[in-house]
């Protein structure tokens, strides 16, 4: 069964570059699925940041899409997010999740990055 | 963007009673292949979302059968035969079909 984990700093300062790395265990980067991260602000839903493939094909929220960078790393069986000239509308619980046939089945537990 | 309007944004609903959760897409989630891109997720508090139905009704391995889904095109419900107190959270319907994935706002399920 595949495990996602978060890992990065918890506190980043405005217009600095907020960078997440997730995980994986239980199974391969390399498998037929997107890799993706999603977050959510203080008491508000859930906003689509993008998602990865394998091969380092990238889809990216238009929202974000001009500070945003995701990547892979088969060599260590995990991906990243790099998200910069954050603000305090960055301050967020992030999340790894892996989307098999078109939704999202598996979810990290969640990091929290407050921009400050 | 494709945009998803849940009601009621609350729900306080009696122990061992039905529950009902309505999402509406701006716009149809059938894909060229025939599915429809729809799920439902569900967030205890404190907990990440879990996956509860995908493509409209399928129930994710390790759900209850009390959840069940249904709808078409443009609109859907999740629907809890009878809630236990486990059920306590907020749901979410989402999209796949188009990107960006959306979400819609979360529909906070209480118990009365």
């Amino acid at each position: 069964q595949v495990q996602l984990e978060e890992s990065g700093p918890g506190l980043v300062k405005p217009s600095g570059t907020l960078s997440l790395t997730c995980a994986v265990s239980g199974g391969s980067i390399s498998s037929s699925n997107w890799w993706n991260w999603v977050r959510q602000s203080p008491g508000k839903g859930l906003e689509w940041i993008g998602e990865i493939y394998h091969s380092g094909s990238t889809n990216y929220n238009p929202s974000l899409k001009s500070r945003v960078t995701i990547s892979v790393d088969k060599s260590k069986n995990q991906f990243s997010l790099k998200l910069n000239s954050v603000t305090a509308a960055d301050t967020a619980v992030y999340y790894c999740a892996q989307l098999g046939d078109n939704f999202l089945d598996v979810w990290g537990q969640g990091t929290t990055v407050t921009v400050s | 963007d494709i945009v998803m309007t849940q009601t009621p944004l609350s729900s306080p609903v009696t122990l061992g009673q039905p529950a009902s959760i309505s999402c509406r897409s701006s716009q149809s989630l059938v894909y060229n292949d025939g599915n429809t891109y729809l799920s439902w997720l569900q967030q205890r508090p404190g907990q990440p979302p879990r996956l509860l139905i995908y493509k409209i009704y399928n129930r994710f391995s390790g759900v209850p059968d009390r959840f069940s889904g249904s709808g078409a095109g443009t609109d859907f419900t999740l629907k809890i035969s009878r809630v236990e107190a486990e059920d306590v959270g907020i749901y979410y319907c989402m999209q796949t079909l188009q990107f960006p994935y959306t979400f819609g706002q979360g529909t906070k399920l209480e118990i009365k």
